[in-house]
């Protein structure tokens, strides 16, 4: 059975960095055409995806958070890693991984909300 | 960056009827597009993939249709399980961009 679960703090505050884990199991990071992505949702608001990478260990980030944003892996754990720089309220969301098989996201963890606030 | 735009907003359909909800992308994505369904405090699942294409376990009332621009998910008789939001995202090009959501609630 394949799944993953996201892990970090629940609380933040402004200009802190947010540090998230996925850890996966059911599957390897290292089998070809997969990789994982990082997907927040604010609060009654749509998904936005972050970013990915897959396991040749190519990395796309998200355009708007391109500068304070870092995907990496550790495929021994079987774990992916964000990081957010710099954290704001408008951060706050609920932050999703989820794996990607040839291009849809077709696994997702259960999520973890994430809140900024002094 | 792809933008997805989905119609309507809100669909109001009663159980038993035909839900059809829309996605525009604002260039083509190919059949490079996936619809999934999000209901309260859960996370999404993947219904629909290769624009046609049903994932595991996902039931035949759903279908997809459509390439380039253009894209459809019909729910054929609704259940009332099928009540939640609904999100197409495309995957040509990274980003892999989604659109707003469509809420398909009870009428």
């Amino acid at each position: 059975q394949v799944t993953l679960k996201e892990s970090g703090p629940v609380l933040v505050k402004p200009t802190e960095t947010l540090t998230l884990t996925c850890t996966v199991s059911g599957f390897s990071l290292s089998n070809a055409r997969m990789g994982v992505s990082w997907i927040r949702q604010p609060p009654g608001k749509a998904l936005e995806w972050l970013a990915h990478i897959f396991s040749n260990d190519e990395k796309s980030y998200s355009t708007s958070l391109k500068s304070r944003l870092t995907i990496s892996k550790d495929t021994s754990k079987s774990q992916v890693v964000l990081t957010m720089t710099n954290m704001d309220p408008v951060d706050t969301a609920t932050y999703y991984c989820a794996r990607i098989r040839g291009g849809p996201f077709d696994i997702w963890g259960q999520g973890t909300m994430v809140t900024v606030s002094s | 960056e792809i933008v997805m735009t989905q119609s309507p907003a809100t669909l109001s359909v009663s159980p038993g009827e035909r839900a059809t909800l829309s996605c525009r992308a604002s260039q083509s994505v190919s059949s490079n597009l996936a619809w999934y369904q999000q209901k309260p405090g859960q996370a999404p699942r993947l219904l629909i993939y290769g624009a046609s294409t049903r994932a595991t376990g996902i039931p035949a009332r759903f279908s997809g249709s459509g390439s380039g621009t253009e894209f459809t998910l019909t729910i054929s008789s609704l259940q009332s399980e099928d009540f939640a939001v609904y999100y197409c995202q495309q995957y040509n090009n990274w980003p892999g961009t989604f659109g707003q959501g469509t809420k398909l609630e009870i009428k």
